[in-house]
């Protein structure tokens, strides 16, 4: 079965420097999404994304997040300049087509600011 | 803020008893509701979704909602120790709307 595929699986970075987490969504997909979860609480959702553009996001995603599809296959959260409250497990998702297929989630790429 | 509650747990039944999960949301136009499976430092596995009024079945599992309670519900038959984890129930507006989740109820199945 197709998957949602994200690296790295775990991502130690200082304060104050740039990470990009990755992600591969299921190829026929044309929805994406990025989410997170702070250890210990609830998946929160950061930003969704269709069609080469940022279709709705949350007030977490300000201007040091971004998102983008480089090529045909990848799918890119970058933090700028992270804080230690950026500290979470970050989970991408995709769908085919929301109105009948639920979101299908990668492993998430558990992030640590020190 | 539109809101997705669940009772954080832990629930704990004996195996082979019936887990019932609960759960309610804020939104009155939400359509679109999901019960997700996460083990701990997994990401969340899609259980059920549901979207009419009434009962769903698959399996051991079996969704309800009641739209005019604002409220769904996941029972899970023949609890097995395997189904310990934390049920995530989750909301969205309409299919292309973000998808709100609750903050979990932790199952313990006890052999």
């Amino acid at each position: 079965e197709p998957e949602v595929t994200q690296t790295p699986s775990h991502q130690v970075t200082q304060m104050g420097q740039e990470v990009i987490l990755r992600c591969v969504p299921i190829s026929n997909h044309l929805y994406f999404y990025w989410y997170r979860q702070i250890l210990g609480q609830k998946v929160e959702f950061l930003v969704s994304f269709y069609n080469n553009e940022i279709s709705e996001k949350s007030e977490i995603f300000d201007d040091q997040f971004s998102v983008e599809r480089p090529d045909g296959s990848n799918f890119t959260l970058k933090i700028r300049s992270t804080k230690l409250e950026d500290s979470a497990m970050y989970f991408c998702a995709s769908n085919r087509d929301p109105t009948n297929s639920p979101l299908h989630f990668g492993n998430g790429t558990r992030l640590t600011v020190t | 803020q539109k809101e997705v509650e669940q009772n954080s747990g832990p629930l704990s039944v004996p195996e082979g008893a019936i887990a019932s999960l609960n759960c309610t949301y804020s939104d009155r136009v939400s359509q679109s509701f999901f019960w997700y499976r996460q083990y701990s430092g997994k990401s969340p596995e899609l259980i059920m979704s549901i979207y009419s009024n009434g009962d769903k079945e698959d399996g051991r599992f079996t969704a309800q909602l009641n739209k005019a309670s604002q409220y769904v519900s996941l029972l899970i038959r023949d609890s097995q120790p395997s189904d310990s984890a934390t049920y995530l129930c989750a909301a969205s507006k309409t299919s292309y709307d973000k998808v709100i989740f609750g903050p979990g109820t932790s199952l313990s199945v006890i052999p």
